[in-house]
Order: C-alpha cells, then sequence, then structure tokens
C-alpha cells in the first residue's frame, strides 16, 4: 500500500490563478482529510469528506473547494489564489480503528 | 481557545539525554495521538492511545484520561530525533491538534 499520496510537492502560484492539490489514498478509508499549516499554528482543518459523495467544511473552508467523486480521491481546489494560502497542506486519513495517515505535504507559495 | 496545549515550545537537548513532552487537552476524546515532523517533512504517526502507556524503542507515550494529560518521552536521545512532535486528540473522527514542540538534540 502507498497510503496516503499527495501531490505536488512545491508549487509557486500568482495571486489569482488556480490550482489543485491532489489526495489519493488506497487503503480504503472513508474519511479523509485537508489541513493547511502555518508556522507556530497547529494543523487548521479546510474540509473534510466522510466518504465518496460526501464533504463538509472544516475551520478555514474560505477559498477553496473540494470533491470526492471516488473512496481513493479528495482533491483540494484553490480558485482564485491568494497570499493568504501560502501554507504547508496536507491530506490525512485514518483507518477504522483511528490510526492516521498523513501524506507527504505541499508547500504552496502564492506570490 | 486552544483545546491542545504543549510544552515545552522548543526544547534543546544534549544526545544521550532523557525527554518529556507534554500535551494538555481540554476535549473528552476518544484517543491520542503522538505525531512527528521532520524539518521540511511530512507527519508520520508514532503512538495513538486511549490509555495507560504504549512502548516503541526509545519512545515511550503515556496518557492520563481523568487529568487530560498526555506525555511523550525519549530515552538516550539521538541527533536523529530532532523534529517537531505533534500531539493530536480525536473525539471520533475530529481531529484537534497541538503547535508542536521543536526538539533539537546536539550531539
Amino acid at each position: 500500500n502507498a497510503g496516503v499520496t499527495q501531490t505536488p510537492k512545491f508549487r509557486i502560484l500568482k495571486i489569482g490563478q488556480s490550482m489543485t492539490l491532489q489526495c489519493a489514498q488506497d487503503m480504503n478509508h472513508n474519511y479523509m482529510y485537508w489541513y493547511r499549516q502555518d508556522p507556530g499554528m497547529g494543523l487548521k482543518l479546510i474540509y473534510y469528506s466522510v466518504g465518496a459523495g460526501i464533504t463538509d467544511k472544516g475551520e478555514v473552508p474560505n477559498g477553496y473547494n473540494v470533491s470526492r467523486s471516488t473512496t481513493e480521491d479528495f482533491p483540494l481546489r484553490l480558485e482564485l489564489a491568494a497570499p493568504s494560502q501560502t501554507s504547508v497542506y496536507f491530506c490525512a486519513s485514518p483507518s477504522p480503528s483511528g490510526e492516521l495517515f498523513f501524506g507527504e505535504g505541499s508547500r504552496l507559495t502564492v506570490l | 481557545k486552544n483545546e491542545v496545549e504543549q510544552s515545552p515550545q522548543n526544547l534543546t537537548a544534549q544526545e544521550g539525554e532523557f525527554i518529556t513532552i507534554n500535551c494538555s487537552y481540554s476535549v473528552g476524546i476518544s484517543a491520542l495521538h503522538w505525531l512527528q515532523q521532520h524539518p521540511g517533512g511530512g507527519i508520520v504517526s508514532l503512538f495513538m492511545l486511549s490509555s495507560g502507556k504504549k512502548k516503541h524503542g526509545r519512545l515511550i507515550a503515556t496518557i492520563n484520561i481523568q487529568e487530560k494529560h498526555s506525555s511523550l518521552h525519549i530515552t538516550a536521545s539521538h541527533p536523529r530525533d530532532s523534529a517537531v512532535y505533534i500531539c493530536a486528540p480525536n473525539t471520533g473522527n475530529q481531529f484537534y491538534f497541538g503547535t508542536g514542540t521543536s526538539l533539537t538534540v546536539i550531539p
């Protein structure tokens, strides 16, 4: 099993550009999460999904969108990039027993 | 309001020292996770525990549910233990995250 796979690892965007961060898991987990990590702050929940076709907002959803058309994939879309979205993004998925698996992270810079 | 408080925020130790990182939380939990993040790296799960104590190599994690407190201990610390350690209690499928303890172990 590859676990949770995130791409890209690094990306630089200009203000107003759009992009999608990809997240895939091959463990057949129902739950998937997108977090952002800013310096000196704990991970903040952007969006989460409890299964295919179901998504919901987390603590900091503004400026982002998600979809969950399959159990495996949970992409995060930034529509109009802003400097405030400069951050490190992590996708995560807990197993039914609660063990938490993270992707390797995506470092996004918006200039 | 911080549901999770970790201490210390930063810690520097000499190689071989015994290290303790503390975590206090305010929410009722089903389990608590200790995570490790190396500089510029991803996040890996070290422990998931809901009671008592777990040991993995030189790492020991304890939790006191009544006191809402957990500790992570590292025995015989080594420079490769240098990382950020994050406490993450969860209530069902909602996870809370501390801001992390940055550990530097000097040879």
